[in-house]
């Protein structure tokens, strides 16, 4: 079975301050792994994604997450916030049982950007 | 290139009716899947369909149906509305029924009163 646990349902950085969102997930099958963005109102953007290979994946607008097999864990990282990076972000990893490719996904952590 | 398109934006039934979003999947892409997405949480996988054919369930009760069509579209149906189906409904197309990423609409609101 598959599950994702996203630490820190809420997280608040200074703006040009390190961003660390942390993901940490279970799969019965070599995992692919996944950020995505939500906006208010809006789906789910596609910021990274980890297949096979290279475990330092780069991502759109500055965001990299790192996969470490023994840690299980696929933490999202962006060395300068913006306050634009103000938004909810999601972790899922895709595959296991139901079929398809499904992604499950964890509960989310909204980033927060002061001034 | 056009991206995912979901109909409508928002929609309000009352409890016990019956529902039906509409998704248009990404140019070149055969397989749609669903998600409920209730407020505050994750999205929870519904469905997905490959080809036509159903591709895979989450732990959705039968009144959740689905159809996908020839160009790909795709339609969830829910029946008997309670309550608790109040969610953002996203529907997300990937290339194929294989681990590839996939592209998400931006959702349709439903609200059950």
């Amino acid at each position: 079975a598959q599950s994702v646990t996203q630490l820190g349902s809420h997280v608040s950085v200074s703006e040009g301050a390190l961003v660390l969102l942390r993901c940490n997930y279970s799969s019965s099958v070599p995992p692919y792994l996944f950020w995505y963005v939500q906006y208010p109102n809006q789906g789910l953007q596609l910021l990274l994604k980890y297949t096979t290979g290279a475990t330092l994946v780069k991502g759109i607008n500055g965001f990299e997450a790192e996969f470490k097999k023994s840690e299980t864990s696929f933490h999202l990282t962006k060395p300068s916030a913006h306050m634009s990076d103000a938004a909810e972000y999601f972790c899922a990893v895709s595959g296991g049982t139901g079929g398809g490719n499904k992604l499950t996904f964890g509960t989310g952590t909204q980033l927060k950007v002061e001034l | 290139e056009t991206g995912v398109t979901q109909s409508p934006t928002h929609l309000i039934k009352t409890r016990g009716q019956q529902v039906t979003l509409r998704c248009s999947s990404q140019s070149g892409h055969n397989t749609v899947s669903w998600y409920q997405q209730a407020l505050g949480q994750g999205p929870q996988f519904i469905f997905q369909y490959y080809r036509e054919e159903e591709n895979g369930r989450g732990n959705f009760p039968p009144r959740f149906s689905g159809l996908q069509f020839p160009n790909y579209s795709s339609e969830l149906n829910v029946n008997a509305l309670e309550l608790d189906d109040s969610a953002l409904y996203l529907c997300a197309s990937s290339l194929s029924s294989g681990r590839y990423e996939q592209y998400f609409g931006p959702g349709t609101r439903l609200t059950v009163t």
